[in-house]
């Protein structure tokens, strides 16, 4: 298995650019998660989806769209990239709750 | 508002020494805790686990203390290690699954 793959890892873009980050998973988890990882701010929830076609808001939406057509994916979208939104970002799934996490996707807006 | 708040930010211990970090939560419907261990470039990976109907968990040289009555939680590493050196988070999870983060902790453990 190869667990969560995220993809790319590395990411530049420039502000009011758009790009989808890719989140696929093998372990048919039904919970899958997005976190931003900020510098000392530790991890925060931007969205996540209990199952395929539910996705909800978690502490930090804004700027932020996903959807879920399949068990396995959950990309994640940004519209109009924005300095402040320059992060790593972490998806995640889970059977029960305690999350499995990719490698992370370094993005900046510059 | 940091629905789990941990401390210190930073840590450096010798090798052979116990690494303490703590964590306090004022959220009672809280029902997992556990704790995540991430090196550089990498994901956090789960390192130990606790329910709160449990006040001690072993395994190996990771031990979680758990407080229900003061609503604290931390994570003792006995015996640190070189190789221990990572950013630890601890983490609380509610009954919809979602867990939130503390804002880690720094680890370095000198030779």
């Amino acid at each position: 298995n190869a667990g969560v793959t995220q993809t790319p890892k590395f990411r530049i873009l420039k502000i009011g650019q758009s790009m989808t980050l890719q989140c696929t998973q093998d372990m048919n988890h039904n919970y899958m998660y997005w976190y931003r990882q900020d510098p000392g701010m530790g991890l925060k929830l931007i969205y996540y989806s209990v199952g395929a076609g539910i996705t909800d808001k978690g502490e930090v939406p804004n700027g932020y769209n996903v959807s879920r057509s399949t068990t396995e994916d959950f990309p994640l979208r940004l519209e109009l990239a924005a300095p402040s939104q320059t992060s790593v970002y972490f998806c995640a799934s889970s059977p029960t709750g305690i999350a499995f996490f990719g490698q992370g996707t370094r993005l900046t807006v510059v | 508002q940091q629905q789990v708040k941990q401390s210190p930010q930073s840590l450096i211990v010798q090798k052979g020494g116990i690494s303490i970090i703590n964590c306090a939560y004022e959220n009672t419907a809280f029902d997992y805790f556990p704790w995540y261990q991430q090196f550089p470039g990498k994901g956090p990976a789960l390192l130990i686990a606790i329910r709160p109907d449990v006040s001690e968990k072993k395994e190996g040289r990771f031990t979680i203390s758990f407080n229900k009555s003061a609503k604290q939680f931390s994570l003792h590493i006995m015996d640190s290690q070189p190789g221990d050196s990572a950013t630890y988070f601890c983490a609380a999870k509610t009954g919809a699954n979602n867990l939130f983060f503390g804002t880690g902790t720094r680890l370095t453990v000198i030779p």
